[in-house]
C-alpha cells in the first residue's frame, strides 16, 4: 500500500477552469511537500506546509495541511497550459546530510488551451 | 538553491551492457545523496541511499549487484546499470542535500535499453 494517496490520478481539464488535488494519508506527519514535475526534468518544490489547518497560496496555486496533518490539498484557480505537469505530495525524514523523500502517487494535469 | 547536476541527460544502450549514471553536487558537499527511478506516468520510488565513504543502503526489492552506487567523494555519486535489459528503461533521478530544507533533484536521466 502507498503511503501518501493522490487523487485523481489523471486530469484534464480546460483552461480557466479550478481544480483541486488531495493527498491523503492514514500517518501523521509533522510536514508535507508539493512538487511539480515536468517531462523529462527533476521535481521542482512548490511549497512546504507544516502547521495543521496551515494554509499557503502561491499565485493561483492554494495548499492546504488537514487539522490532523494527515491529508493535504492543492488547489489551482484558472488554471493555465503551463500549468500542466505532475503534481506530488511528499514527505520526508532527515538521513544524514539529505532529506529522503517519500512521494504520493502523483496527478497529472493537463490544462487544454 | 543548491544545484545538482546529473548526466547524462538520457542515454541508448544495448540490451547486456552497463551504463553509469552520475550525480553531482556543484555549490555543497553532500554526504548522502538518493537514487529514485520512475517509470512512465507514474511517481519516484527510492532505490537506495548513497553514502559517502561506505556502503549503499538499498530499498526492499531492488539488486544491489545490479544498480551498482559508488559515493566516493564528497561532490559525486554514480548509479551502474550492470547488464541492462528493456525493463530496466526507465527516469533515474538523484537528489542531494535538503536536511532542514528542500531536496534539490537532478535533472534526470532517461535510459532507454534497446
Amino acid at each position: 500500500t502507498q503511503l501518501l494517496e493522490q487523487s485523481p490520478q489523471f486530469l484534464s481539464i480546460q483552461e480557466g477552469e479550478n481544480l483541486t488535488v488531495y493527498c491523503n494519508s492514514s500517518s501523521v506527519f509533522s510536514s508535507l511537500q508539493w512538487y511539480r514535475q515536468e517531462p523529462g526534468e527533476g521535481p521542482v518544490l512548490l511549497v512546504t506546509v507544516v502547521t495543521g489547518g496551515e494554509v499557503k497560496k502561491l499565485k493561483r496555486l492554494t495548499f492546504q495541511f488537514g487539522d490532523a496533518r494527515k491529508d493535504s490539498s492543492l488547489h489551482i484557480t484558472a488554471a493555465q497550459p503551463g500549468d500542466t505537469g505532475l503534481y506530488l505530495c511528499a514527505v520526508g525524514i532527515s538521513s544524514g546530510s539529505a532529506r529522503q523523500l517519500t512521494f504520493g502517487s502523483g496527478t497529472q494535469l493537463t490544462v487544454l488551451p | 538553491g543548491a544545484v545538482v547536476s546529473q548526466h547524462p541527460s538520457w542515454v541508448i544502450c544495448k540490451s547486456g551492457t552497463s551504463v553509469k549514471i552520475e550525480c553531482r553536487s556543484l555549490d555543497f558537499q553532500a554526504t548522502t545523496m538518493f537514487w529514485y527511478r520512475q517509470f512512465p506516468k507514474q511517481s519516484l520510488m527510492l532505490m537506495a541511499t548513497s553514502n559517502e565513504g561506505s556502503k549503499a543502503t538499498y530499498e526492499q526489492g531492488v539488486e544491489k549487484d545490479k544498480f551498482l552506487i559508488n559515493h566516493a567523494s564528497l561532490t559525486l555519486s554514480t548509479l551502474t546499470v550492470t547488464s541492462a535489459h528493456p525493463e530496466d528503461s526507465s527516469f533515474y533521478i538523484c537528489s542531494a542535500g535538503g536536511q532542514t530544507t528542500e531536496a534539490f533533484f537532478g535533472q534526470g536521466t532517461r535510459l532507454t535499453v534497446v
